[in-house]
């Protein structure tokens, strides 16, 4: 079985800091993770993927994450937070064996972002 | 290209009904998952089609259904509509990448 863990409800930060999301994950094999950001009555969108080699990816809109297999973590991380990036985020994970494309999601995190 | 697009965007239904939620992916995506967003649950994987064939099944009743066309457009059904089953369905097509895109959901409501 797989499974995500997004240990804060929510993370509030000031415009300008850095700010990081956390996550945790457990999956047989070797993992796929993806970072996703869901705004108001919309659905969710895809910030960034790891797949195989470096563990520091970049995605959209300055996010990137790193993975860390000794920890089991994705953590979503931006050098210097906006307003706009208030939003829900989710850590997602699926196994690199066969068996489809099902995706795991933590709960989601809130990032609230104030001037 | 267009995005995934889900058909209606919003429903309301009594319970005791049933209702069908359709779904257009990414043009060339031939995966289609579809999951349910509540509060409580958060976000939970119904199933997913590939090739007009179900290549997974999340743990929900016998009464959430799905099918896929040959053109990989896809369809959910749910029958005898419970109160708990109000929630936001989002769809989601995959390419031949790694990573799902998704629609703007359905919003059902149960009555």
């Amino acid at each position: 079985a797989q499974s995500v863990a997004q240990p804060e409800d929510q993370v509030n930060v000031a415009e300008g800091n850095p700010l990081t999301v956390k996550c945790t994950y457990s999956v047989s094999g070797n993992p796929y993770l993806f970072w996703y950001v869901q705004y108001p009555n919309r659905g969710l969108q895809f910030l960034l993927k790891y797949i195989t080699g470096d563990n520091l990816v970049k995605g959209s809109y300055g996010f990137e994450a790193e993975f860390n297999k000794s920890q089991t973590s994705f953590h979503l991380k931006k050098p210097s937070a906006l307003v706009s990036d208030s939003a829900l985020y989710f850590c997602a994970v699926r196994g690199q064996g066969g068996g489809g494309n099902k995706l795991t999601f933590g709960t989601g995190t809130q990032l609230k972002v104030e001037l | 290209k267009a995005g995934v697009t889900q058909t209606p965007r919003y429903l309301i239904k009594t319970r005791g009904q049933q209702v069908t939620l359709s779904c257009s992916p990414i043009s060339g995506h031939r995966s289609v998952s579809w999951y349910q967003q509540t509060p409580g649950q958060g976000l939970q994987f119904l199933f997913e089609y590939f090739s007009e064939t179900q290549r997974n099944k999340g743990n929900f009743p016998g009464r959430f259904s799905g099918r896929q066309f040959s053109n990989s457009r896809s369809e959910m059904n749910v029958s005898t509509l419970e109160l708990g089953d109000s929630a936001l369905y989002l769809c989601a097509s995959q390419g031949g990448a790694y990573e799902q895109y998704f629609g703007p959901g359905t919003r059902l409501t149960v009555t």
